[in-house]
């Protein structure tokens, strides 16, 4: 079975800090891959997708950036840590089915607090 | 852009009991699907349930079905026999078919409250 992996689970960090998010996932190959960002009390808002190895979309202008180094391994990254990035961000999963409607899969997610 | 809609900030319902969570959204794509997660104080999102747009049936999964009413854009979530433990939030999530890739746009959510 396919299970995600997140780390870590909580982090605070100074303004202007760097940042590295990893997310690893098991059991399946070439999954489409996503990072979310949850703001307190609101819904998830998609930060990045990827279809493949070195293949990152953007959908808002933001100061994070992702990459994916290998097949199930996806990074989100930052230079300088702004107090706005703090939020619970999320990574996901999907196998790229369209029938299923790239049914999507869940990590337990990175609270991230920047002070 | 397409958008979804939940009107209810905060549900309450007896155990057992069954509830149904609103959700309505907005696009001109022919093709998309429909989503339920449940995300408990935890933080985690539980997939629950999928309805494609040409589905002709109403999806079920155990205690969860989805009443979709296409031409209402409705895709609205039916808990039934309530317990304890479907306390949590619930959002309902959209994506386009063609080559969206999957990405989901989320409602704001609503936090449900099972009354013992």
């Amino acid at each position: 079975s396919q299970t995600i992996h997140q780390w870590p689970a909580t982090l605070v960090q100074p303004v202007g800090s760097p940042l590295s998010l990893e997310c690893t996932v098991e059991g399946t190959s070439n999954p489409n891959l996503y990072w979310y960002r949850q703001a307190a009390g609101r819904g998830l808002q998609l930060l990045f997708y990827s279809i493949g190895i070195d293949q990152i979309s953007s959908e808002v202008p933001q100061n994070l950036s992702a990459s994916r180094p290998q097949d199930r391994q996806f990074i989100l990254s930052s230079k300088k840590l702004l107090l706005s990035d703090s939020g619970f961000y999320l990574c996901a999963w999907s196998l790229g089915i369209p029938d299923r409607g790239y049914e999507q899969y869940f990590g337990p997610g990175t609270r991230l607090t920047v002070t | 852009a397409q958008k979804i809609t939940q009107t209810q900030p905060g549900m309450f319902v007896q155990e057992k009991e069954a509830v149904t969570l609103d959700c309505t959204y907005d696009t001109s794509d022919p093709s998309y699907g429909l989503f339920w997660y449940k995300q408990p104080s935890s933080g985690e999102m539980i997939f629950l349930i999928y309805q494609g747009s040409y589905d002709q049936q109403n999806a079920t999964e155990g205690r969860y079905s989805l009443n979709f009413q296409k031409a209402r854009k409705s895709a609205n979530l039916v808990i039934s026999a309530s317990q304890l433990g479907d306390s949590a939030m619930y959002f309902c999530a959209f994506n386009a078919g063609g080559t969206s890739y999957g990405k989901l746009t989320f409602g704001q959510g609503t936090i449900l409250t099972v009354h013992p």
